[in-house]
């Protein structure tokens, strides 16, 4: 089973700059990576799948990147609304498997 | 436009078996380009895949659950299900139906099941 971990637990960033999210996998998962981004009692809401490609209807200012075992999500420039919980997934093979989420915080 | 919607009891006691139904709508299960699957969420905590299954009836499951799952489809209805047995105050926590190819495209809105006599 692939273990993800994402670094930071919480980050405090302020609105209009720019917030960098880690994610790494304890094996290759190549490019088969997303990203969600979750606000309080809503579902997960899918950003970012392919490691670099945007979901329909996400905004520019949301970017990824990596691959392997080494992966980031960047927003440009934080908007009020982007102040969420960001998981990242793989799903390279089964079992897929979570990180244990990022909680980017209004600083 | 895609919609899913779980539904099934809030309450169930230990020991017994949870159930849940994923109603889909403006879509069909009998895709074979989509996976439809579970995930849950314990309150305060983070997202754990439960299973998933493909339209053909292959199944399957996360080892940490596996002896205790089972997810069935009824295709007649476009619904799919899931059956959790011998729940403990563990298995208390927001539960998701989605569809997924990899990544997780489409979700229901969850619906919290708590674990407790």
């Amino acid at each position: 089973e692939i273990l993800m971990t994402q670094s930071p637990a919480t980050l405090s960033v302020s609105p209009g700059e720019r917030a960098t999210l880690s994610c790494r996998a304890s094996q290759s998962v190549s490019s088969n990576l997303a990203w969600y981004q979750q606000t309080p009692g809503q579902a997960p809401r899918l950003l970012i799948y392919g490691a670099s490609s945007r979901a329909t209807g996400i905004p520019a200012r949301f970017s990824g990147s990596g691959s392997g075992t080494e992966f980031t999500l960047t927003i440009s420039s934080l908007q009020s609304e982007d102040f969420a919980v960001y998981y990242c997934q793989h799903y390279d093979n089964w079992p897929y498997s979570f990180g244990q989420g990022t909680k980017l915080e209004i600083k | 436009q895609l919609q899913l919607q779980e539904s099934g009891p809030g309450l169930v006691k230990p020991s017994e078996t949870l159930s849940l139904t994923c109603t889909v709508s403006g879509g069909s299960i009998n895709s074979d380009n989509y996976y439809w699957g579970w995930i849950r969420q314990p309150p305060g905590g983070g997202l754990e895949w439960i299973g998933s299954f493909f339209y053909s009836g292959t199944t399957y499951y996360n080892p940490s659950l596996k002896s205790r799952v089972t997810i069935s489809v009824q295709t007649s209805k476009n619904q799919f299900s899931l059956k959790l047995s011998s729940v403990t105050a563990a298995d208390t926590a927001v539960y998701y139906c989605a569809r997924h190819s990899g990544d997780f495209d489409c979700w229901g809105q969850g619906t919290l099941v708590t674990v407790s006599s």
